[in-house]
């Protein structure tokens, strides 16, 4: 079976620009969270959906949105980039919403100059 | 903000050897999880311990939960050179509903 997949695998864009991360859950899991985490830190926890809707959302400013779409699938976005945010996005997913197991892609490489 | 704290920052031991690496939290939880993390790519889950448990194994894995002291342990025994990698302990605050993690233990097995 077929892990979380994530995409792109890096991507650079400049500072004002957006950026439009995309992630396919684990098949039957219903639940997808999403993280970043910066160099030489752990993850932080940005959203997580279940069933299309939104279960959590950690301390990130509006600039950050995600959605669940039918299939799961889910992507986040992030608006007027700014240096900071150059970091490695995680997406994980599990089949109950919550805090469970969760299964995490490889993640995308986000560099913003 | 990161609840769970790991200690030590980084280890260095040889292989064949045991690896300790500690965790810390500061509010109450419902389970506490370790993950391992390869060279910045995605995270691997190794465990799940709830809070009414107290020890649990996998293969060469041992952690241990101690609510009381809000610590964790995370114990890898006999070390191969492909268990270098970084530790991660994740908790979630009862009520809460997310995952917070530390920022982790470098592990280092020399051959």
């Amino acid at each position: 079976d077929a892990g979380v997949t994530q995409s792109p695998t890096h991507l650079i864009k400049t500072r004002g620009q957006h950026v439009t991360l995309r992630c396919s859950p684990i098949s039957g899991h219903k639940s997808v969270s999403w993280y970043q985490q910066v160099l030489g830190q752990g993850p932080q926890f940005i959203f997580q959906y279940y069933e299309k809707e939104e279960r959590g959302r950690g301390n990130f400013p509006d600039r950050f949105s995600a959605r669940q779409f039918p299939n799961y699938s889910s992507e986040l976005n992030v608006n007027a980039l700014l240096l900071g945010d150059s970091a490695l996005y995680l997406c994980a997913s599990s089949s109950l919403a919550g805090t469970d197991t969760q299964y995490f892609g490889p993640g995308t490489r986000l560099t913003v100059l | 903000s990161q609840q769970g704290e790991e200690d030590p920052q980084a280890l260095s031991i040889q292989e064949g050897e045991n690896a300790t690496m500690n965790c810390s939290y500061k509010t109450s939880i419902n389970n506490l999880q370790w993950y391992r993390q390869n060279s910045g790519r995605g995270l691997v889950h190794l465990i799940l311990i709830r809070s009414n448990e107290r020890e649990k194994h996998s293969g060469r894995l041992r952690v241990t939960l101690d609510t009381s002291k809000k610590s964790s342990s995370l114990l890898i025994t006999a070390s191969r050179a492909a268990d270098t990698a970084s530790y991660f302990c994740a908790t979630d605050a009862k009520g809460a509903q997310k995952l917070v993690f530390g920022q982790g233990t470098r592990l280092t097995i020399n051959p």
